[in-house]
């Protein structure tokens, strides 16, 4: 059964740049993209971006010019980096497995992350 | 603002159904097979309920459908229970701009 364990800073000061971390257990990046999103305090989910093993990425067009999305093969590994972080970055932020259909069957637990001077 | 858009707040009894809609721009989303339906618990990750509009994953309740008509998607949930209380969120692949988007979410409350 895949897994999905992620990573990454917590709190971070306006303008840090966040590195979140997405590593896949018991199955291969092959053959699926791998996507973060996110989730604000009281709002809905919003798709940051994806990628391939292959390092194929798509992102979200508000947000494209502050993200670098990248893969470790080697160690099954999808990390996020999102620069300029501001208040509005603040968010609970996922990562999760797409499947051809752009549907997204695996997902990490999430992490908490804090933009606060 | 979500290209996708969603009644914010369900509510309805147990043992009832309700209908969630998910209304997008027919330039994307209406010639879109690719529309996804999510359960969102608090403080637990999403999870995937209907994928391609109509197809449950193994393992989700045949309580769960989904539909889809013209620029609007639909999930039904029957015989509502307790533990159907939670957010839902469709999804969709918009081909015009090639990137994934998610509706506002709906609440559902089982009275």
């Amino acid at each position: 059964q895949v897994q999905l364990k992620q990573w990454g800073t917590g709190l971070l000061k306006p303008s840090e740049t966040l590195s979140l971390t997405c590593t896949v257990y018991g199955g291969s990046l092959s053959g699926y993209y791998w996507a973060w999103i996110r989730q604000p305090p009281g709002r809905g989910l919003e798709w940051i971006g994806d990628i391939d093993q292959g390092g194929s990425t798509n992102s979200n067009p508000s947000l494209k010019s502050r993200i670098i999305i990248s893969v470790d093969s080697s160690k099954k590994q999808v990390i996020l980096n999102l620069s300029f972080m501001t208040a509005a970055d603040t968010a609970l932020y996922y990562c999760a497995r797409v499947l051809d259909n752009y549907s997204m069957d695996v997902w990490g637990k999430g992490t908490t992350v804090t933009v606060s001077s | 603002q979500s290209a996708l858009t969603q009644p914010a707040s369900l509510s309805a009894s147990p043992g009832q159904s309700i209908t969630i809609s998910c209304t997008g721009t027919s330039s994307d989303f209406g010639t879109s097979d690719f529309v996804s339906w999510y359960q969102v618990h608090p403080d637990k990750a999403p999870q995937l309920l209907i994928y391609e509009g109509t197809e449950r994953p193994s393992g989700i309740s045949s309580r769960f459908s989904g539909s889809k008509s013209g620029n609007t998607a639909s999930l039904t949930i029957s015989g509502l229970q307790a533990e159907d209380e939670a957010d839902y969120y469709c999804s969709s692949y918009t081909s015009n701009s090639a990137f994934i988007v998610f509706g506002g979410g709906t609440k559902l409350t089982v009275l």
